[in-house]
């Protein structure tokens, strides 16, 4: 596709139910980023992915947080057992070289 | 710790004036910084991207310009109009370790008709 793009657009979950979003970046792109934007409150990066390299989960804020990238291209953040302050829009980018990142429409997620 | 600021935190302005909107960066060890905006309900739009190496970026009315020493970059729009109204965003990457964004918590432009 001509971008990245996210699914689904928008998640609506009960507390302590698990759920996953997904992420197809730009083909080609070798590098994928997770980030979480919270109401009133700034980015927050989540996991970064590069190639076949280890990925960076500093961000992750919890274990119930995981995220996988099968072949290089689509990712899975998932998020088990959802409890109301995981309530946010979150971001996937991607980047080639030169590392610019490109931005999805986001998926945003509603925990009751 | 990389901690990034824009001021002002929100800014309204008549159609037609000519603006500047300011970020700033703790540590200047920084590989690139790039500039967003992001409407509201919707992801981010990469507006501009400059490397450590360079001193500044334009694409049509929007001129970005990176001071490392200082810790500063400063995106000038020229000749506002209300289709520029949004939030404005920039974000570091450091020079060492995994290539993240840490953002700022942005700039909410408003230009009135």
């Amino acid at each position: 596709g001509a971008g990245v793009s996210q699914s689904p657009s928008n998640k609506v979950t009960e507390k302590g139910k698990d759920v996953e979003l997904r992420c197809d970046p730009i083909s080609g792109h070798t590098a994928l980023y997770w980030y979480r934007q919270s109401l009133g409150q700034g980015l927050e990066f989540l996991i970064y992915f590069q190639g076949n390299s280890a990925p960076d989960k500093s961000g992750l804020p919890s274990d119930r947080f995981s995220a996988e990238r099968t072949g290089g291209s689509v990712s899975t953040l998932t998020i088990q057992r959802t409890q109301q302050e995981d309530s946010a829009v979150y971001l996937c980018a991607s980047s080639s070289k030169g590392w610019e990142q490109f931005f999805g429409p986001g998926t945003r997620l509603t925990v009751l | 710790k990389q901690e990034v600021t824009q001021i002002p935190a929100a800014l309204s302005v008549p159609e037609g004036e000519n603006l500047v909107l300011n970020c700033s960066f703790t540590d200047s060890a920084i590989y690139n910084l790039q500039w967003f905006r992001q409407d509201p309900g919707k992801g981010l739009t990469s507006l501009l991207l400059i490397q450590s190496s360079q001193r500044e970026q334009t694409s049509g009315r929007l001129n970005a310009s990176l001071d490392k020493s200082s810790g500063r970059s400063t995106l000038y729009i020229a000749a506002s109009q209300p289709g520029d109204s949004a939030t404005y965003l920039c974000a570091v990457i450091g020079a060492s370790g995994t290539y993240k964004y840490i953002f700022g918590t942005g700039t909410r432009l408003k230009v009135l008709a």
